[in-house]
């Protein structure tokens, strides 16, 4: 059965650092995958996606992803954390390919130290 | 253009009383889906439309949860006879290709 894992429940990096968030999927096929971010009280926000071609795509807020097939995984990285990243962030793979529903990770809620 | 809205953005009822989730799909998604967010269950699938076809039901919890999508348009998330352990937050995405799927606000149920 497909699934999404995210070892890291809880991250904290000074505001200035590079991230990277970790992503694992169980997937049979090639896999569509994403990551959203979720502010408070908010709902889910696309940050970036991968279907097929370049494994290393560019999202918004200055976010980018690496596809690695051999590895099963999809770690979302920002090269400098402004203290509006502080957020939950989850990695999605989708069920069926180009349909079906999400199956989401648990999530990684981000702190931002000053 | 306008994102998926949803209604109630809260709603607080009591055990055994029947409620409904409004959600309006951004305009020409032929793709509705409906999760359920709660602490110890993360996100969860509930049902999924695509265009005309059977809708797919297999996250729906009990038969306690139904929903319909009218005009393949506008949906309704639908409890009958809550209970304590349906509070979480429901969220809507609609999708038009490659699975992109954009999420609305979601309306947090309190069961009380």
């Amino acid at each position: 059965a497909q699934s999404v894992t995210q070892p890291d429940i809880h991250i904290t990096v000074s505001e200035g650092a590079s991230l990277e968030l970790r992503c694992n999927y169980s997937y049979g096929a090639t896999p569509y995958l994403f990551w959203y971010v979720q502010s408070p009280g908010q709902g889910l926000q696309l940050l970036l996606k991968y279907f097929s071609g370049d494994t290393l795509v560019q999202g918004i807020k200055g976010f980018e992803a690496e596809f690695k097939r051999s590895q099963s995984s999809f770690n979302l990285r920002k090269p400098s954390v402004h203290w509006s990243d502080a957020a939950e962030y989850f990695c999605a793979v989708g069920r069926g390919g180009s349909q079906g529903n999400l199956i989401f990770g648990k999530g990684t809620k981000l702190s931002v130290k000053p | 253009g306008a994102g998926v809205s949803q209604s109630p953005s809260n709603k607080v009822t009591e055990k055994g009383k029947d409620v409904e989730l409004r959600c309006d799909p951004i305009s020409g998604h032929t793709a509705l889906y409906w999760y359920r967010q709660s602490l110890g269950q993360g996100l969860e699938f509930l049902i999924y439309f695509q265009g005309n076809s059977a809708p797919d039901k297999s996250g729906l919890p009990s038969d306690r949860f139904s929903a319909e999508r009218t005009g393949g348009s506008v949906s309704t998330l639908t409890i009958q006879r809550t209970q304590q352990e349906d509070s979480a937050v429901y969220l809507c995405a609609s999708s038009s290709a490659f699975n992109t799927q954009y999420f609305g606000p979601g309306t947090r149920l309190t069961v009380l």
